[in-house]
Order: structure tokens, then sequence, then C-alpha cells
């Protein structure tokens, strides 16, 4: 079984652009959750997909960020337009959707630098 | 989620057990533990939860006090590869999609 694939793995972009950052979650998951680490801090959890609906979007920092689940499968986290602090390792992680204590199964994470 | 104390960092010789606390002393009934670890550049890796019961898993046992304030991550012969940040957390299951509330952790630094 496939795991949680992000892509890409590294991006290095200039202040001011935009970056894109697309995850694959486990076939069959419903719940996709995007979290991020910015540097010395903890990991910290930006939203939460249920199949193509935004389930919880309370730790997205601010509207420069946008994330997006067409069709409930592959989801995106666009960056518009990037600023210094937004430099960081972001982690996608998938679920399967039922009642219970389910495990969240990591990607390898998306490093960005903005210079 | 109830708030998890750890200590920062910890050693252990390899092959031998390392045992990793965590506090949660302000843990609610419906609150299991989870613990996850993050191997260097990698995304973090659950590693086992459990609600009342002490649990056992290939990869470690958990140990869960019998009033819940507290538990122990066993990993029983510790490795170069197990160094690692261990993360305990406590999370409902009420909604299993809740997000994970990570702390610092705990750095776990095998040593030959």
């Amino acid at each position: 079984e496939a795991g949680v694939t992000q892509f890409p793995s590294h991006s290095v972009i200039e202040k001011g652009q935009t970056v894109t950052l697309r995850c694959d979650p486990i076939s069959g998951h419903d719940n996709l959750y995007w979290y991020r680490r910015v540097m010395g801090k903890e990991i910290k959890f930006l939203l939460h997909f249920v199949k193509e609906s935004k389930q919880d979007e309370s730790g997205m920092p601010n509207n420069r960020f946008l994330a997006e689940r067409t069709g409930g499968t592959y989801s995106t986290l666009k960056v518009q337009p990037a600023e210094l602090e937004d430099s960081g390792v972001y982690f996608c992680a998938s679920s399967p959707q039922s009642g219970g204590p389910y495990e969240q199964y990591f990607g390898p994470g998306t490093r960005l630098t903005v210079t | 989620d109830a708030k998890t104390t750890q200590p920062p960092s910890m050693d252990c010789a390899e092959g031998r057990a390392a045992n990793l606390p965590c506090n949660h002393s302000t843990i609610s009934g419906n609150e299991y533990v989870y613990w996850y670890r993050q191997i260097h550049s990698q995304g973090p890796q659950y590693i086992i939860h459990g609600l009342k019961n002490n649990e056992t898993n290939e990869m470690a046992s958990l140990i869960i006090t019998e009033d819940r304030k507290s538990s122990t991550l066993i990993l029983p012969h510790a490795t170069l590869r197990d160094t690692a940040v261990y993360y305990c957390i406590v999370r409902a299951s009420s909604n299993a999609g809740n997000m994970l509330t990570f702390g610092g952790g705990t750095r776990l630094m095998v040593k030959p």
C-alpha cells in the first residue's frame, strides 16, 4: 500500500512569489490534514478536509494560504504571495473516515524556503 | 485536548530499553494517549496508542498508569535508528477527524 506522498520535496522561492504544494493521501482515506513546522517551533495544525469539504481550517495563518481538495482525492496548498515567515516544512497526513481512534499517516513533507 | 509534559531530551544505550515518560494529569475519560516520533528529515510516524490498558505492538509498549495521569513508552531494545523526537499526544476519540496537537516532545539519542 502506497503511503502519503508530497510534491515537491523542496521548494525555494523569492518573497512575493506563489508556491503550490501537493499532497496525495493514502487511497481510500477521506480525512486529509495539513500541518507545518516553522523554524524552531512545534508542528502546528493548519486544516482538515473530510473528502472535498473543509472540516476545520482554524490553523490557517492568514488569507495568503489557500487549500483545496477537488474531488476528494489529492490536495493542494497554495501560498500567495509568499513571505519570509512562511519558510518551514509542510506536512500532509491522512486517515480513514469512521468512528474510532484512527492514527494519522504522514507524508515526508515539503521543505519551503522563502528568500 | 489535554496538555502533555515530556522531558526535552534523553539518552539511551544501544540495545537497552528506552523508557520515555509523559505526564497528562488533565486527561479526560474519552481521551486516548498517542505516541508519534519524528526521525530527522522525515514526517511524523505513528507508534502506538491506548486508552486504559497497556498496549504492545511490533514497535513498542505503552504503559498507562491506573489513574491515567501519566504513561511510559517503552522501546525494548533501542537501536541507533530509534534516535528521533518522540511526541506524546492526548486526543479524544469521539471524532476520528480531530487534529493532533504536537508539543516539544522528547529528543531521544541512542548511543553505541
